[in-house]
């Protein structure tokens, strides 16, 4: 079974310019979290998204947003990028409300 | 909001040696804390968790203990292998509107020289 599935793998932008990154739930997970890993720091909780709605939001700014397609893949857009949104972007999903998250291997954006 | 605050942030022992990782949080409501090992490139990947109804969980070489009085909980790693090297993450959560909103410490760099 496919775990986790985020593209692109990387991508590099310049300040000012948007980026879309996009995540594939495992099968069957209805929830895709994400989170932002800068370097040295730990994982920053973004955004949840259930059943196509969004459910929770981290402590970022409005440039930062996503959605969730009926399909429950989702993807976050970044507008208005920044130097500091240099970072690892790492989805996850969970079955259900059990706990574990179920991580990809990540985007990392560089912005320039 | 809750705040993880975890320690060392990086280890090295011996091979055969245990390794202790600490964690302490901020948000009483906190009741679900698990911990992820992340290699070099690699995604983050639960090793163990441990809810709040519950003092200690064991799992193999693996042992996490939570003392919800204090606020801490930690993890035990016994007979360490080469392999085990890798980045170390505590996390807290809570369920409700909150759930999936792991809060995470800021990782320990656990190295095991053979």
């Amino acid at each position: 079974e496919a775990g986790v599935t985020q593209s692109p793998t990387h991508l590099i932008k310049t300040r000012g310019q948007q980026a879309t990154l996009r995540c594939s739930p495992i099968s069957g997970h209805t929830s895709v979290y994400w989170y932002q890993q800068a370097l040295g720091l730990g994982l920053q909780f973004l955004l949840w998204y259930d059943e196509g709605e969004e459910r929770n939001r981290g402590n970022f700014p409005p440039r930062f947003s996503g959605r969730q397609f009926p399909n429950y893949s989702s993807e976050l857009n970044v507008n208005a990028l920044e130097l500091e949104d240099s970072a690892l972007y790492l989805c996850a999903s969970s079955l259900d409300r059990t706990g574990e998250l179920f991580f990809g291997e990540g985007s990392r954006l560089t912005v320039l | 909001g809750e705040n993880v605050e975890q320690h060392p942030s990086t280890l090295s022992v011996q091979e055969g040696d245990s390794a202790v990782i600490k964690c302490t949080y901020s948000d009483s409501a906190s009741n679900y804390f698990p911990w992820y090992k992340q290699e070099l490139g690699k995604r983050p990947q639960l090793i163990i968790d441990i809810r709040s109804n519950v003092g200690e969980k064991k799992d193999q070489r693996i042992a996490v203990t939570l003392n919800k009085t204090a606020k801490h909980f930690s993890l035990h790693i016994t007979e360490t292998q080469p392999e085990d090297s890798a980045v170390y993450f505590c996390a807290a959560g809570s369920g409700g509107t909150s759930y999936g909103k792991l809060t995470f410490g800021q990782g320990t760099i656990l190295t095991v020289h053979p």
